[in-house]
Order: C-alpha cells, then sequence, then structure tokens
C-alpha cells in the first residue's frame, strides 16, 4: 500500500457524459499527479499540481480538468466522453516537484 | 521529444533463470530514473530509483540497475527470477528542467516466469 488512495475503483458510464476521479495524496505530500494508462499509449502524464497550483501539463485534453484542494486531495474531471477515453487512471504523489513519486491503485473507467 | 524505450515487450523465462531488461532514454540533460513494477491487477510499485552517485542501484526483492550515462541505458535485471515475480516492469525518466516533474514511461515489458 502506497498511501495514495483513489475512489472510485471502478466506473462505467456511457458517451457523452461527465465524471470526476477523485484522489487523496500520502500524508505530507504536496504535488499530485495524473497518469492514463491505455493499451495503446502506455502510461502518459496527464497533468502536475503542487500545493493547490497546477505546474505543469502533458497530454490531457481540453475536455479533461483537473484540481487540487486546500486539503491536497484532487480531482480529475472528464467531460463529453468517447470510447477511446476508456483507460486506467492512476494518482501519483510526491513530497515535493522532485523528489520520487508514489502512485495510487488506480480508477478504471469504462465508456460505453 | 523525450522519450523512453524498453526493448522486449514480452519475456518469458523459466524460474532460477537470470533476468535482463533492457531501457533506453533520449538525451536531455540530467535525468532522475526509475523502475516500477506492476503486478497484475495492482498499482505501480516502486522496485528503485537512480539519483546520483553510484551507478549500479539495489532495489527491493533482489532487483538491481545499472546506469550507464554513455549509453542512455538504464538495464534492470536479477540473478534468479521466481514465479512470484510475473508483472508488467515499466522504465521511467524525469527530465530535469523548468516544469518537467512528471514522469515519462516507457511502453512495459510483461514478464512470464513459468514453474
Amino acid at each position: 500500500d502506497s498511501g495514495v488512495t483513489q475512489t472510485p475503483k471502478h466506473l462505467i458510464t456511457a458517451t457523452g457524459q461527465r465524471v470526476t476521479l477523485r484522489c487523496s495524496p500520502r500524508s505530507g505530500d504536496l504535488s499530485v499527479y495524473w497518469y492514463q494508462q491505455s493499451l495503446d499509449q502506455g502510461l502518459q502524464f496527464l497533468i502536475q499540481y503542487y500545493n493547490g497550483e497546477e505546474r505543469a501539463k502533458g497530454n490531457i485534453l481540453e475536455r479533461f480538468s483537473a484540481q487540487q484542494f486546500p486539503d491536497l486531495h484532487s480531482e480529475l474531471n472528464l467531460s463529453s466522453l468517447e470510447l477511446g477515453d476508456s483507460a486506467l487512471y492512476f494518482c501519483a504523489s510526491s513530497v515535493g516537484r522532485q523528489e520520487t513519486q508514489y502512485f495510487g491503485p488506480g480508477t478504471r473507467l469504462l465508456v460505453l | 521529444a523525450q522519450s523512453v524505450s524498453q526493448h522486449n515487450h514480452h519475456v518469458i523465462l523459466s524460474e532460477a533463470a537470470s533476468l535482463e531488461l533492457g531501457c533506453n532514454y533520449s538525451y536531455g540533460g540530467t535525468v532522475n530514473l526509475f523502475w516500477y513494477v506492476q503486478y497484475p491487477g495492482q498499482h505501480l510499485q516502486l522496485l528503485l530509483k537512480y539519483f546520483s552517485g553510484d551507478p549500479l542501484v539495489k532495489g527491493i526483492k533482489g532487483f538491481e540497475a545499472e546506469f550507464i550515462k554513455s549509453k542512455f541505458s538504464f538495464n534492470l535485471r536479477k540473478p534468479s527470477v521466481q514465479w512470484s515475480d510475473t508483472a508488467e516492469y515499466f522504465c521511467a525518466v524525469k527530465y530535469s528542467g523548468a516544469g518537467s516533474y512528471q514522469l515519462t514511461f516507457g511502453k512495459g515489458t510483461k514478464l512470464s516466469v513459468i514453474p
């Protein structure tokens, strides 16, 4: 157990819908990262927050957004969902901006 | 663009065989290097990491990796694999630089160990 928690574990929804994935970092970690794991693209970085502020953006679609709250938990919002958004979404956290990242168990999203 | 290559998509070994998984990364200056393992149905777990110092790093469960700067490589090794090592292994690189805090992952190597 890495200490990073993610909810829900599984999510099944329909195209066009919007979902919110939640991540709680390890105690004391200020940085939160979101990654998408799919069969064709592998593991891809989406976005990073540090102490409530966006710090880096990767291959994140405009339909996706995220935020980090004052208690440091983070939410990833996915809207206008498409079949291709089906993937495993991981959250990771680290103490600062450059230390080792520890991963949560992931949320498996299935868009039908 | 920065990239990480893992040479083998799927490796099948018998128990007690030695393991070496290749990882090469594109040049990008100073790097931090990681190997993560993903057991079936589980999340990514850190096996080992290299930030600086001795290029031969030891991780958990008997794994080690060697950073060869001239070859841009960070290969993972284990002298004798066990059935419980069956998993997918990911090499990851963090490139230093403004805003570069994310990890760039390789495509992963699936390891199947036959009892």
